[in-house]
């Protein structure tokens, strides 16, 4: 079974730009987590969604924003970037939701300049 | 929102010991996960223990919901081992998946 996948890897952007993430969850899963890891703030839960609507959020802007297909894939969009949204974004899947065993995939790079 | 304290925040060690990492919460969970991530920034799931002990091979797990902790043991430790090793809760009713500070390890041969 392949795994979550997560599209780019590595991504620079300059601020004011709007970016979107891509992830595919595991074969099966319909739930897709979102979170934010940075070097001061640690590690964030941004938003999960779940057949297509966004169940639980994080405590971040409504620059960060996502969307989630009729096949689970999912997308992260933030707009208006601002340096301090340089971070390892990762994106996470399972069946029914962020309260059971989360699968992470290898995340996106995104480097604001 | 819930405080996740771990510790200790970084621990170097001699392959073959044996460590014991803590994380503690301060308020109720329902459940909590213990992570790995390793050098190269992937997470990998090691338990789903919202109560109680399992074992997984070299590693084991123990909550005590009750009392607002939870161990992770590593023992025979080698250098694969080595990264930061993060709990996370959902606090009751809050919604949301909370990370704790982490704690990296440091497996030297």
């Amino acid at each position: 079974k392949a795994g979550v996948t997560q599209t780019p890897r590595y991504l620079i952007k300059t601020r004011g730009q709007q970016v979107t993430l891509s992830c595919s969850p595991i074969s099966g899963h319909r739930s897709v987590s979102w979170y934010q890891q940075t070097p001061g703030q640690g590690l964030q839960f941004l938003f999960e969604y779940f057949s297509e609507t966004q169940r639980n959020k994080g405590n971040f802007p409504g620059r960060f924003s996502g969307r989630q297909f009729s096949n689970s894939r999912s997308e992260m969009n933030v707009s208006t970037l601002e340096l301090g949204d340089s971070a390892l974004y990762l994106c996470a899947s399972s069946g029914t939701g962020i309260y059971e065993k989360l699968f992470f995939g290898s995340g996106t790079q995104l480097s604001v300049l | 929102g819930i405080q996740v304290e771990q510790s200790p925040p970084d621990l170097i060690l001699q392959e073959g010991a044996n460590s014991t990492l803590r994380c503690n919460f301060s308020d109720s969970v329902n459940n909590l996960q213990w992570f790995h991530q390793n050098p190269w920034g992937q997470l990998i799931n090691l338990f789903y223990i919202p109560s109680g002990t399992k074992q997984n091979g070299r590693l084991s797990a123990t909550t005590v919901a009750t009392e607002r902790y939870s161990l992770l043991y590593i023992s025979s430790s080698q250098t694969t081992d080595s990264g930061v090793y993060f709990c996370a809760v959902d606090q009751t009713g809050a919604n949301n998946l909370f990370f704790g500070t982490g704690t990296r390890l440091t497996v030297i041969p």
